[in-house]
């Protein structure tokens, strides 16, 4: 059964730089059948697409945000990262790392997120 | 950007009876929209892809219709663990993805 586990400090000062860490078990970041992305949830809000990326590098960015974000893959590890630069309390949220069908794009396997608090 | 709206924000219901979520795009999405269930604490959950192709494991009172820019999904007698926020998703244009606000399915 895949797993996803997202993991990095719960805590970031405004101004510096978010980096979060999703770790896939049970199958291959390698794969030709899947992108890998990331999806966020302020709270009390709706969920917001943030990028995803292919494993040879290729990345797609929410316009929004693609001026802050930076996600990078390590096939060697298995895992796929995330940099959000220049925080703000407005990227206060629990993130979560997904496997995205490469044929359909609908996101099939979901970590269970994270709590990332900008504060100082 | 396309903007997802579901309807309503709130939909109380009683086990065994049916539930009917809806999910409109601002523009056409074609049949690239997906459901997804949301637990507090859990990851989210596919639900329905394609509009309407149920994911694997997925029990059949959970069904999805529509195209274009009207989407729905029936459950069709919710059981205690149903009780959940549902999200639609589009995936016609990728720049960006986009989600509705939820729809809250409450006893």
């Amino acid at each position: 059964q895949l797993q996803l586990q997202e993991s990095g400090p719960g805590l970031v000062k405004p101004s510096e730089t978010l980096s979060l860490t999703c770790t896939v078990s049970g199958g291959s970041i390698s794969s030709s059948s899947h992108y890998w992305g990331w999806i966020r949830q302020p709270p009390g809000q709706g969920l917001e697409w943030i990028g995803s990326i292919y494993y040879s590098g290729s990345t797609y960015y929410n316009p929004s945000l693609k001026s802050r974000v930076t996600i990078s893959v390590d096939t060697s590890k298995n895992q796929f990262s995330l940099k959000l630069s220049s925080v703000t309390a407005a990227d206060t949220a629990v993130y979560y790392c997904a496997r995205q069908d490469y044929y359909d794009s609908h996101f099939d396997y979901w970590g269970q997120g994270t709590l990332v608090t900008v504060s100082s | 950007e396309i903007v997802m709206t579901q309807s309503p924000v709130t939909l109380s219901v009683s086990p065994g009876e049916r539930a009917t979520l809806s999910c409109r795009a601002s523009q056409s999405v074609s049949s690239n929209l997906a459901w997804y269930q949301h637990k507090p604490g859990q990851a989210p959950r596919l639900l329905i892809y394609g509009a309407s192709t149920r994911a694997t494991g997925i029990p059949g009172r959970f069904s999805g219709s529509g195209s274009g820019t009207e989407f729905t999904l029936t459950i069709s007698s919710l059981q205690s663990e149903d009780f959940a926020v549902y999200y639609c998703q589009q995936y016609n244009n990728w720049l960006p993805l986009t989600f509705g606000g939820g729809t809250k399915v409450e006893i």
